[in-house]
């Protein structure tokens, strides 16, 4: 089975433009997390969509967007970056049936840098 | 709230050597706990998680047991290879109801180096 792909793997921005990162779940994962790593404050939850819905969401101002497809595909967009937006974002997937439980299969990341 | 307190690293240590890392939460109620590895340029993995309280997951040569009394899930390994050398996280997920909005906690990683 492939596993869970992102695109682009590495991106570089200026302050005050838009991006928008993409992110392809296993087969048959209904569930696409995603997730924001910087040095400074670890891991930290975005939002979950399942089934073209957001499900979840973490304490992220508006700038940060996100939607799913019917193939569960998902994209995640962040408008007017900042510098501090600068960050690896994983995304991950799971069969999405049993909320956090689940197991999350994680991609190997878009790293954005905002210059 | 619920959250996750992991040991701080770096921990360096010669090959062969044992291994432990911790992690203990705070939580209402019993839910999984999980660690994951992060490989230097990659994403997460899973390494092992555990469902319920006394529960002992493992893969990889790496244990750890959900400790209800001491609201521990530390991660142990009896031989570290060079290869392991990486970021470990300990992970609480919260069940969907609550706070409305769900959130995920990760510890801070802890990050291994294993020498030869």
């Amino acid at each position: 089975k492939a596993g869970v792909t992102q695109t682009p793997r590495y991106l570089i921005k200026t302050r005050g433009q838009q991006v928008t990162l993409s992110c392809s779940p296993i087969s048959g994962h209904r569930s696409v997390s995603w997730y924001q790593q910087t040095p400074g404050q670890g891991l930290q939850f975005l939002f979950e969509y399942f089934s073209e819905t957001q499900r979840n969401k973490g304490n992220f101002p508006g700038r940060f967007s996100g939607r799913q497809f019917s193939n569960s595909r998902s994209e995640m967009n962040v408008s007017t970056l900042e510098l501090g937006d600068s960050a690896l974002y994983l995304c991950a997937s799971s069969t999405g049936l049993a909320g956090f439980t689940d197991t999350q299969y994680f991609g190997p990341g878009t790293r954005l840098t905002v210059l | 709230g619920n959250s996750v307190t992991q040991m701080e690293g770096p921990v360096t240590l010669s090959e062969e050597a044992f291994l432990t890392i911790n992690c203990t939460y705070t939580a209402t109620g019993y839910p999984s706990l999980f660690w994951y590895v992060q490989y230097p340029g990659e994403g997460l993995q899973l390494l092992l998680k555990a469902t319920k309280a006394d529960d002992k997951g493992s893969n990889k040569g790496f244990e750890a047991t959900y400790r209800k009394e001491t609201t521990s899930f530390h991660l142990e390994k009896g031989s570290v290879q060079v290869s392991d050398s990486a970021v470990y996280f300990c992970a609480l997920p919260l069940p969907y109801y609550s706070g409305g909005y769900q959130k995920v906690t990760f510890g801070t990683g802890t990050k291994l180096q294993v020498i030869p």
